[in-house]
């Protein structure tokens, strides 16, 4: 499995963009890149993922580095409801087990 | 689209009891997870169906865990002889292909 490093946590005004960095230079060829958040008390939530172009979707855009060693999760206008934990996860489509690493926890300052 | 659902939502159980909880997943999609996530961790699976059939567990599930989906419908997670250790958020998903996973709001358990 891919290993992944993200910040422990993040802070981020209301109203304003958020780009949260996740590297993944271990990731194979065949990986997509997964990020789902948890909202407090609540299970996981599937935001997007990507194989190698940018996406975009009505919750975030992803952004994929050309290496694809690293990618960016961008949120573009927080809100005080985007408060949550961010995994960012190295995921093979055919698997069907997701494997969670720590994530960040983002803060939104109103 | 109703969403996955769980239950109960808490349970708190004297160590050496059974517990059972339950997950309903959207209907129609064939593929059901278990996890479990302690606090200030992410969810670490625990085992999946595919319609009725229990294709992978992990090695975290131990011989006191045993999870049911009869009918490739709604699932069970049974814990026998529960342990301190045990306690957690059980978390169900369920999804209709690989590509995305739609999860329950959980179960916590409190061991005492």
């Amino acid at each position: 499995d891919a290993k992944t490093t993200q910040p422990n946590s993040m802070e981020s005004n209301e109203e304003e963009p958020v780009h949260l960095p996740c590297n993944h230079s271990t990731i194979s060829g065949t990986d997509y890149i997964h990020w789902y958040r948890q909202l407090p008390s609540q299970g996981p939530e599937y935001v997007i993922h990507g194989l190698t172009s940018n996406v975009n979707n009505r919750m975030a855009s992803l952004a994929i580095a050309e290496d694809r060693k690293s990618s960016t999760l961008i949120l573009h206008r927080a809100t005080l409801r985007d408060a949550a934990v961010y995994y960012c996860i190295p995921h093979m489509n055919r698997d069907d087990k997701i494997i969670f690493g720590k994530g960040t926890r983002l803060h939104i300052l109103p | 689209d109703t969403g996955v659902s769980q239950d109960p939502r808490h349970k708190i159980t004297k160590r050496g009891q059974n517990v059972t909880f339950r997950c309903d997943p959207i209907s129609e999609h064939n593929r059901l997870y278990w996890y479990r996530q302690t606090l200030g961790q992410g969810p670490e699976f625990l085992t999946y169906f595919q319609n009725e059939a229990q294709l992978e567990k992990s090695r975290l599930l131990s011989d006191r865990f045993s999870a049911e989906r009869p009918k490739g419908s709604f699932s069970t997670l049974e814990i026998q002889r529960t342990e301190q250790g045990d306690s957690a958020m059980y978390l169900c998903a369920s999804s209709s292909d690989t590509s995305k996973q739609y999860f329950g709001p959980g179960t916590r358990l409190t061991v005492t």
